[in-house]
């Protein structure tokens, strides 16, 4: 299955709030998963990453979540700063898919200073 | 470290044109990919590398479009005529093992 969208939601929050951003995958075989930031003219950028045989992984600042029973992905981002502002795409490796991610649509991040 | 080295990062030509784009993937790194980011679509894979072998290259959208990759540090992205719906980014992203894929900048081309 395929969790590409075509808009772009955006979330807005204040500095020093935290962060939730939501991706729901289609695909029952992926067994990995990933967060990439993507800022103005850049690459993607890795985040955080997380394996299907665990439901939570904490980073610097950054956790993800993962519920397979309802394939939903979030990235939960703590005390945003401006600099967090950027464009979050999830993205699923099916096991059967080799090297292939599939890329989700992106959520756009704006934080208000 | 260097990261993922493309190049251009910006190309305009004309339609017709033929277009090389090139990447440099991070040394040691055996898998390379080439993905196109266009508003409507989003992120694609084109196609990918495992120890420079093309295995996949369901995505590229037709024969005007060919991959190659000559040698562990580099790989191009031919666009043969280019056409103006071609436009996009296009991003080489490279990986090792079980490691997350790496993306360089990308190359923002316009076809006119």
């Amino acid at each position: 299955g395929e969790s590409v969208g075509l808009h772009l939601p955006t979330l807005s929050v204040q500095e020093g709030d935290n962060s939730i951003i939501n991706c729901a995958y289609s695909n029952s075989a992926s067994d990995y998963f990933i967060w990439y930031k993507q800022e103005s003219g850049k690459g993607p950028q890795f985040i955080i990453d997380i394996r299907s045989n665990m439901d939570k992984r904490q980073g610097q600042r950054v956790t993800v979540l993962l519920n397979k029973t309802v394939k939903h992905l979030s990235l939960q981002i703590a005390a945003t700063q401006p600099g967090d502002s950027a464009v979050y795409f999830c993205a699923e490796n099916p096991w059967d898919a080799g090297n292939m991610l599939t890329f989700g649509g992106g959520t756009r991040l704006m934080v208000k200073p | 470290d260097a990261g993922v080295i493309q190049s251009p990062r910006h190309e305009v030509t004309e339609m017709g044109q033929e277009v090389t784009l090139r990447c440099k993937p991070i040394s040691g790194h055996n898998s390379l990919f080439w993905y196109r980011q266009t508003m409507m679509r989003g992120l694609e894979l084109l196609i990918y590398f495992n120890n420079n072998v093309p295995i996949d290259d369901s995505g590229m959208p037709e024969d005007r479009f060919s991959a190659k990759m000559p040698n562990a540090s580099f790989s191009t992205l031919k666009i043969q005529p280019s056409e103006p719906r071609d436009s996009a980014v296009y991003f080489c992203a490279s990986r090792k093992g079980g490691q997350p894929q790496h993306f360089g900048d990308g190359t923002r081309l316009s076809i006119l």
